[in-house]
């Protein structure tokens, strides 16, 4: 049982450039999350999903946007890179609609790096 | 909206000696209370959770925690910390409008 995976788990960008973050959770879980992790900062949640085909909007939104067309993948996007984006980033998936605040699972994280 | 402050950014305490790592949280309605720890280059994995009956709430490794509404506090506690404790600390929040928000984190450091 592999939970949450994200690939890529490095990447290195030049600015301007794009990229997609691709998480899969085999748990069936109905809720996904992108987090950006930086020093000091804690994380801050970019953008989540409560099911398929839905987004919404985190606490750090702009510069990324998001996708959620099956129900067990949600991928973060990056339409042009900059240096401030320069993060490790972490999926979570968490339960069902009958008890959506149980326990956050993350994924190894997404090193990325922007020039 | 909700917001988690975590008091201390790092904490020393010695091998075998009692921690507690501190959380204030602030929300106009109510709220369910986590902490999750992360170890060097890992993700983060949930040591306890509050969601409602009793304030204190008992987790994995020997942590709990206790609910305080009237002081908006979710303190993390240890009786007797081990050098494998050394990890990352954090608090999150949520008013069950299917956001959950996290502090900023408390690096626990433990000395021999």
């Amino acid at each position: 049982n592999a939970g949450v995976t994200q690939t890529p788990k490095f990447r290195v960008l030049k600015t301007g450039q794009s990229m997609t973050l691709l998480c899969a959770q085999d748990m069936n879980h109905e809720y996904m999350y992108w987090y950006r992790q930086d020093p000091g900062m804690g994380l801050r949640l970019i953008h989540y999903s409560v099911g398929e085909g839905t987004t919404a909007k985190g606490e750090v939104p702009d510069g990324y946007n998001v996708s959620r067309l099956k129900k067990q993948n949600f991928l973060l996007g990056l339409e042009s890179a900059a240096p401030s984006q320069t993060s490790v980033y972490f999926c979570a998936s968490s339960g069902d609609r009958d008890r959506p605040f149980g326990e956050l699972f993350f994924g190894e994280g997404s090193r990325l790096t922007v020039l | 909206a909700q917001s988690v402050t975590q008091l201390d950014s790092q904490v020393p305490v010695f091998e075998e000696a009692p921690v507690e790592l501190r959380c204030n949280y602030s929300s106009s309605v109510s709220v369910y209370l986590f902490w999750y720890v992360q170890y060097p280059n890992q993700g983060l994995q949930l040591l306890l959770k509050y969601l409602s009956g009793s304030t204190l709430v008992k987790g994995i490794n020997g942590f709990e925690a206790e609910f305080n509404k009237s002081q908006t506090s979710f303190h993390l506690r240890k009786p007797s910390v081990h050098i494998s404790d050394t990890a990352e600390y954090f608090c999150a929040v949520t008013n069950r409008d299917d956001k959950i928000i996290f502090g900023k984190g408390t690096r626990l450091h433990i000395l021999p």
